[in-house]
């Protein structure tokens, strides 16, 4: 079991330059999260996969941002069109609990987190 | 909407002193609640959960808390602190709704430790 890899750990773009990162969670593990932490803050929820289908998003995930899920396996999450403020940590986890809309004691496995930075 | 509340934003304590960071919880359902630590430029770690069995939950690197519902409260607690235990620490509790499984954090509790 290898856990949680997220890929790129860091990123550096400019502004209005488009970024994509890429999640692979614990295998059999059908759900999988993407969490946004900004400096002094916990983890915000942005969006969750049961298998390939995204049952969810916040409304922090602005139509700049688009994650997919295509074979219930690896994400991507991709922001169109940087800003600023999109500066933070992006974290991906995983959990073993399915079925779909069924309910999950909650537990994550977080990866490591992919850091933006856009000058 | 469930959330939390962490009060203390830096807590320092020397080594083998009493670890207390302090969660308060708001939940219109019996949570499940959970505490996680973050070491620098790492991910976060599952300390220890609760989920509606015992009040008393122990979790690693000797942490514990205490689902206190009259309080709504769960603190956690270690009798000594130990160097290695400086890190940020996160409550967070489970939302749950026909179609969501997910987690609402806290804003963090620095812990730092001193000789």
């Amino acid at each position: 079991d290898t856990g949680v890899s997220q890929n790129p750990r860091h990123k550096i773009t400019k502004r209005g330059q488009n970024v994509t990162f890429r999640c692979d969670p614990i295998s059999e593990h059908n759900r999988l999260y993407w969490y946004r932490q900004t400096l002094g803050q916990g983890p915000e929820f942005l969006t969750y996969f049961q298998n390939e289908a995204q049952l969810e998003k916040s409304r922090l995930l602005s139509d700049r941002f688009s994650a997919e899920r295509p074979k219930g396996s690896f994400s991507t999450l991709e922001i169109q069109r940087t800003e600023q403020g999109d500066s933070a940590m992006y974290l991906c986890a995983s959990s073993p609990f399915g079925p779909p809309n069924s309910f999950g004691t909650g537990e994550l496995f977080f990866g490591e987190g992919s850091r933006l930075t856009v000058l | 909407a469930q959330s939390v509340t962490q009060l203390g934003s830096h807590v320092s304590v020397s080594e083998g002193a009493l670890v207390l960071l302090r969660c308060n919880y708001s939940s219109s359902v019996p949570p499940y609640l959970f505490w996680y630590v973050q070491y620098p430029n790492q991910g976060l770690q599952l300390l220890l959960k609760y989920t509606s069995a015992a009040t008393l939950v122990k979790g690693i690197n000797g942490f514990e808390a205490e689902f206190k519902k009259s309080e709504t409260s769960f603190h956690l607690t270690k009798p000594s602190a130990h160097m290695s235990d400086a890190a940020e620490y996160f409550c967070a509790v489970s939302e749950h709704t026909g179609t969501a499984s997910k987690l609402t954090f806290g804003t963090g509790t620095r812990l730092q430790v001193t000789l």
